[in-house]
Formats: C-alpha cells, structure tokens, sequence
C-alpha cells in the first residue's frame, strides 16, 4: 500500500480565518514534506520532516505553521492567508530522507482564499 | 543542485512508444533521476528511478546515458490514460527535497 491522504479534498477560507490540512499514511515512513502547487507550475517544496522534526523550512511565510504530532501524521495550519496563497498543497512521504527514497504523493488540497 | 531541462511539450500516437528526453548536464554522481507524472490536478504519481544503470518497471524504462548528463522516459505503448506532465527530478544531493522543473506535457493522440 502506498498511500497518503489528505483532507478536505477542498477547502475555501477567509483571510481571517484559521483552519488546517491534514495528511496521513501508513507506510511506516519516518520523512513527511509539504509542497505548494499554483495552477499551471510545478509543485513547489515547503517543508520538510523527518522523524517527527522539521529538517528543511524553505522559507516559508510564517502564516503557515507545520505540525508533525506522530510519525504517520502532518498537518499545516493555516492562518491569515492571501489570496495569492491560493493553491494545490501536496503532501508526500518517504522511508526516510536518505538516498534512493522515492516520494509518494497524496491527492491534495485545492485551497481558496477569499 | 542539479537542474533539469525538458521540453515543454510533446504529442504521440496512442499505441506508439514516447520517448521523454531530459538534461540535466551538472548532476553529481552520488544524484539519482526520478520521474513522475501528474495528471491534471492529481498528486504527482511515482514512476521510475535511477542512478547509473538503465532500469525497467511495469510502467516504463529509464535510459541513463553514460556520462549522466542526460535522460530518456519511454512509454512502450501509449494510451490515452498517458496524457499528463512528466517531470524528470534530480534529487537533492543534501537530502530527499525534489526541486521541481517546468516538465513535459505529453499529450496522446487518438
């Protein structure tokens, strides 16, 4: 099984508003990441995690806010966003961040901010 | 970290083989080629890796030239289900980031 799940599949927030993405697998994989896919562009790395800590945060404006409570869960919060932060969020994980370990992406989040 | 370079896009006959090409001149030598592709608003989806030999899987082959330098995808047999952006990947020679290039748009024509 090679699965990752994101959820909502959908999301439409205000730019007051507080709300979360959620991505989980079952793998057994210890490196969780995060990326960000505007229409038309290719996705984008955010951040990563490995082993419950975040290794690599590529710049990323704090009004996202990674979390990694477990090593089969990650979730980014999110709160007072742009427009312009409307997008695809992908989600991916591997056995780990060393070498030959292929990513498997989840479906996404299509995110709107209003 | 290295770059790739693809064309933006290609059309193949359904049934015929596709041949993606990829550059991607100053990989080091420890950098593996992954592909994936991703059909329209989908997650991308795994399709094959390598290092140095060429290798073979249920989906595709990888042709590695000898000085790495560049790439090629094959699909043997093309289907419409094929049509999607393939984007050829060298990793992070620091970790496992995957530093996205513009990838191909194949589209299979009937």
């Amino acid at each position: 099984d090679t699965e990752v799940t994101q959820t909502p599949k959908h999301l439409v927030m205000g730019m007051t508003n507080k709300k979360s993405l959620k991505c989980e697998q079952h793998m057994g994989h210890r490196a969780m990441y995060w990326y960000k896919q505007k229409a038309k562009k290719p996705p984008e790395l955010m951040f990563v995690y490995s082993y419950e800590k975040l290794s690599i945060n590529e710049s990323v404006p704090s009004r996202f806010s990674p979390e990694c409570p477990n090593s089969s869960l990650l979730n980014l919060h999110l709160h007072a966003l742009q427009p312009e932060d409307s997008a695809l969020y992908l989600c991916a994980s591997s056995q780990s961040i060393g070498a030959s370990d292929t990513q498997y992406f989840g479906p996404g989040t299509r995110l709107t901010v209003l | 970290d290295a770059k790739t370079t693809q064309p933006p896009s290609m059309d193949c006959a359904e049934g015929r083989a596709a041949n993606l090409p990829c550059n991607h001149s100053t990989i080091s030598g420890n950098e593996y080629v992954y592909w994936y592709r991703q059909i329209h608003s989908q997650g991308p989806q795994y399709i094959i890796h390598g290092l140095k030999n060429n290798e073979t899987n249920e989906m595709a082959s990888l042709i590695i030239t000898e000085d790495r330098k560049s790439s090629t995808l094959i699909l043997p047999h093309a289907t419409l289900r094929d049509t999607a952006v393939y984007y050829c990947i060298v990793r992070s020679r620091t970790g496992n980031q995957f530093y996205f290039g513009t990838g191909t748009s194949l589209t299979v024509i009937p």
